[in-house]
């Protein structure tokens, strides 16, 4: 099956540090990818959907500045944190969905990047 | 954007069958029935698919009226290890879901 990977899995950092994640599609070529964020026993949080070559949608109350994002290639998006604060300590997840175009896509998630700001 | 209803938790015992049912009442012509499943610390991990009917793979079948306002997830014999949360997701293709609540199963021994 389609397999996502994330890095790095979990990050310990000091308030006022950037942090940089990044989603990978490994064995297939991603049109759109998207972020979540997962705080312990809630569901997953859409953060912001990213296609290749554009600028990414962010969901309301979701701060652009703040949570950069950028998809250059089919099989590569980044998440910036920008200047970390200890509210932004949580679990992120990407997704990744194909290029067929067709309903069938599913969207396939990484393992997850737990992020501890200090 | 479909929005979803299932139980919140379910317990069951090892070598039961496990059926979890997911409500969608505005799905779209066009949305898939997803299921995922979410270890702690993980992220989810695709079961099956469907759009109607019927469909089994080889951990689970799932189950679509012809009025595709709802499916059940059916787990047969789980084991502990089923223990996780269980999400049912409405959509089409590269657009973006929304996640409900999820059912956290517990199965015991």
């Amino acid at each position: 099956g389609a397999v996502v990977s994330q890095h790095p899995s979990r990050v310990i950092c000091k308030s006022g540090t950037s942090v940089k994640i990044e989603c990978r599609s490994l064995d297939f070529q991603a049109t759109t990818m998207f972020w979540y964020r997962q705080f312990p026993k809630k569901s997953l949080m859409l953060m912001a959907t990213s296609n290749e070559g554009s600028k990414a949608t962010y969901e309301q109350g979701v701060e652009k500045d703040k949570f950069l994002i950028n998809h250059a290639s089919l099989t590569l998006s980044t998440l910036t944190v920008t200047s970390a604060h200890p509210e932004d300590s949580s679990f992120y997840i990407c997704s990744a969905a194909g290029t067929s175009g067709r309903s069938t896509d599913t969207q396939y998630f990484g393992p997850g990047t737990r992020l501890t700001v200090l | 954007l479909a929005k979803t209803t299932q139980p919140i938790s379910m317990d069951s015992y090892e070598g039961q069958e496990v059926n979890i049912t997911c409500s969608h009442n505005n799905i779209a012509t066009n949305d898939y029935i997803t299921w995922y499943q979410q270890f702690p610390s993980q992220g989810p991990r695709f079961i099956i698919q469907g759009y109607k009917t019927k469909v089994t793979n080889e951990v689970a079948s799932l189950f679509i009226p012809a009025d595709r306002k709802s499916s059940t997830l059916s787990l047969p014999r789980v084991s502990l290890s089923d223990t996780a949360v269980y999400y049912c997701l409405v959509g089409e293709g590269t657009y973006k879901y929304i996640f409900g609540t999820g059912t956290r199963l517990k199965v015991l021994a």
